[in-house]
């Protein structure tokens, strides 16, 4: 069965430096998200993409954070510089459109900042 | 910002029970769907129940809706260990952009 993949898993960092998240969704999946994640919550939507465009990143943090998805495939988000606050889980989820409810979640990538 | 609200935040029950899970959420919705997560985990989509729709059923998941109160329960009848985990209510309003709740975090007890 297909998966959303993401790398990687785990990341350890320093404040200040910077740090990047891959996510590659289903194959053949226009729409692309980014989750953030703190422990003990619920996911939020930093940004959503429709094949190479920006739908929404109403939520990301433009100051720090970037996102890109350059031939409307794969995915990379950006942080840079990190912050002790920036600690959580980055969920990348695909779906088939726009209009296609479900999504289907990656396993993640942990991010600790010390 | 997040729109849903899971009651209990915590659930413990003991295999061969039912868990309840409720949401409640604060604005109209096009629908509601529900995710697991296990521990360290992606999300996995369990079942989507829309906003003209009352109840929906789903091997040992129940559903229902209620619009006019804005909440949502999930019910997972005769409960297994591999049950345990945490459970998301997703709000949909516009554009698929789900907005989530804090989760239940489920232990079943062998």
């Amino acid at each position: 069965e297909a998966e959303v993949a993401q790398s990687p898993r785990y990341k350890i960092t320093e404040k200040s430096q910077a740090v990047a998240f891959w996510c590659d969704p289903i194959s053949g999946h226009a729409t692309l998200y980014w989750y953030r994640q703190i422990l003990g919550q619920g996911p939020e939507l930093l940004v959503q993409f429709q094949d190479e465009s920006v739908v929404d990143d109403s939520q990301l943090p433009k100051d720090r954070f970037s996102a890109e998805r350059l031939k409307g495939v794969d995915s990379t988000l950006k942080i840079q510089p990190a912050e002790l606050g920036d600690s959580a889980m980055y969920l990348c989820a695909s779906s088939l459109g726009a209009h296609i409810e479900t999504q289907y979640f990656g396993p993640g990538t942990r991010l600790l900042v010390l | 910002s997040q729109q849903g609200e899971e009651d209990p935040q915590a659930l413990s029950i003991q295999e061969g029970e039912n868990a309840t899970m409720n949401c409640s959420y604060k604005t109209s919705i096009n629908n509601l769907q529900w995710y697991r997560q296990n521990s360290g985990r992606g999300l996995v989509h369990l079942i989507l129940i829309r906003s003209n729709e009352r109840e929906k059923h789903s091997g040992r998941l129940r559903v229902t809706l209620d619009t006019s109160k804005k909440s949502s329960s999930l019910l997972i009848t005769a409960s297994r260990a591999a049950d345990t985990a945490s459970y998301f209510c997703a709000t949909e309003s516009a554009g698929n952009m789900l907005t989530f709740g804090g989760g239940t975090r489920l232990m079943v007890k062998p």
